[in-house]
């Protein structure tokens, strides 16, 4: 089965960091990868779509990359309604999958 | 702006059946697939089933094939989740979530724009 490994499962940053979020998969899933952010009861939205792709009127600090296995998020500067759960997932195909998540606090 | 809003959850026994139902606005629905996704209260998610815009293709998740059934109604725009055979493991909030165009699933994602509707399955 597929899966995904988020790193770091959490952090702490200040207002203005630069913040990055690793999604390795355990397969290829040829650029296939989206991300999500969700705040507490809410649910999850799309930020990022197929690796780097920024979702319409997603902020443009929100930006995402791959380099060789591993897919990233960076948040260029840090705002406090950022803080939340982030989530990976792969669409290569229908046995969809999203990674454990990465909970981002404020320092 | 895209709304979503679910219904339908409650508390359950094992083996019951439940229906969610989700009321889609702000955006033309028979344009776009539709899918479920489940969240265990203070846990992951975990993608339940889509079906195209045209209801031609569905597909489910291995944990809840034969047991759940998506639908959608694109005069009604909303789009349903048939649950039978309730398990404990089934216990979960339900989000509805629309995916980025009408057919393809590959490259799919699933944009929950509702609070979701709690499942408990519980004797």
């Amino acid at each position: 089965d597929m899966q995904l490994t988020q790193s770091p499962s959490s952090l702490s940053a200040s207002i203005g960091d630069r913040v990055t979020i690793t999604c390795r998969p355990s397969q290829s899933i040829n650029g296939y990868l989206n991300w999500y952010h969700q705040r507490p009861g809410e649910g999850p939205k799309v930020l990022i779509y197929a690796t780097n792709l920024l979702k319409s009127g997603v902020p443009s600090r929100f930006s995402g990359t791959v380099s060789g296995a591993d897919f990233s998020l960076t948040i260029a500067s840090l705002q406090p309604e950022d803080v939340g759960i982030y989530y990976c997932q792969q669409s290569y195909n229908t046995l969809y999958t999203f990674g454990q998540g990465t909970k981002l606090e404020i320092k | 702006e895209v709304q979503l809003v679910e219904s339908g959850g409650g508390v359950v026994q094992p083996g019951r059946s439940l229906r969610l139902s989700c009321a889609a606005s702000g955006f033309t629905f028979e344009d776009y697939a539709m899918h479920w996704v489940r969240q265990v209260p203070g846990k992951g998610l975990e993608w339940v089933a889509g079906l195209e815009w045209n209801s031609r293709r569905i597909v489910y998740a291995d944990s809840v094939k034969g047991r759940f059934t998506i639908s959608r109604d694109n005069a009604k725009n909303s789009v349903y989740l048939e649950m039978n055979g309730l398990r404990s493991e089934d216990t979960a909030l339900y989000y509805c979530a629309k995916d980025k165009d009408g057919s393809s699933f590959t490259g799919s994602y699933f944009d929950c724009r509702g609070q979701g509707t709690l499942v408990t399955v519980s004797s």
